[in-house]
């Protein structure tokens, strides 16, 4: 089985701070995403990558930043962490479509 | 552009009752249509999909969806549901050539004993 693997599954960060958060899969995967979940707000997609250091913009990339410098690793960045950045942060990966993602466990970011 | 309604946020269900939880998308072109299972503090992980063929698709745990291309829907039902099913479910869909998925609000399922 594919395996995705957010490097933290709980993490307590100070306002203004630069964050990491890190994502490697073992399955070769081309695509990889990173999302943000809130309660009544459903996934929200913040960066996706479709290969080797490239990189999309998703639905709401303000804040934020990645890097993808090999293919197996994608990271979100948080320039300067904010309160509103609290939040659960899901990084997902995929071959094809017509296979799914694969999801990691999460993070859940809290900013304070 | 697609986009999916999954038109219950929350659903409660007492243990061994019938429940189905619905999803409509809508895209003018053919799609893939999806299910995933949140547990607690959890990631995603995929219940049922379809692609093409039979329309009624089934999970390892009793779950099972119809694609109706005539509505547009994926619902997903269970006819007996145990405590274990408490969880979010997402459906989600995506164009049949793309990458990209697009996924409903979710759904709260909790079942009551």
């Amino acid at each position: 089985d594919v395996k995705v693997t957010q490097s933290s599954r709980y993490l307590v960060k100070r306002t203004g701070e630069k964050v990491f958060l890190e994502c490697v899969q073992d399955m070769d995967h081309e695509n990889m995403f990173w999302y943000r979940q809130d309660p009544g707000l459903g996934l929200r997609l913040i960066y996706f990558s479709y290969d080797v250091k490239m990189k999309e913009k998703g639905d709401i990339p303000e804040g934020y930043s990645v890097s993808r410098e090999k293919k197996e690793r994608f990271s979100l960045i948080l320039e300067s962490a904010s309160t509103n950045q609290t939040s659960m942060y899901l990084c997902a990966s995929s071959f094809r479509v017509p296979y799914g993602y694969t999801f990691g466990s999460g993070t859940r970011l809290t900013v304070v | 552009a697609q986009s999916v309604t999954q038109l219950d946020s929350q659903v409660p269900v007492f243990e061994e009752a019938p429940v189905e939880l619905r999803c409509n998308y809508s895209s003018s072109v053919s799609v893939y249509l999806f299910w995933y299972v949140q547990y607690p503090n959890q990631g995603l992980q995929l219940l049922l999909k379809y692609l093409s063929g039979s329309t009624l698709v089934e999970s390892i745990n009793g779950f099972e969806a119809e694609f109706n291309k005539s509505q547009t829907s994926f619902h997903l039902r269970k006819p007996s549901v145990h405590i274990s099913d408490t969880a979010e479910y997402f459906c989600a869909v995506s164009h049949n050539a793309g990458n990209m998925l697009t996924f409903g609000g979710g759904t709260r399922l909790m079942v009551k004993p």
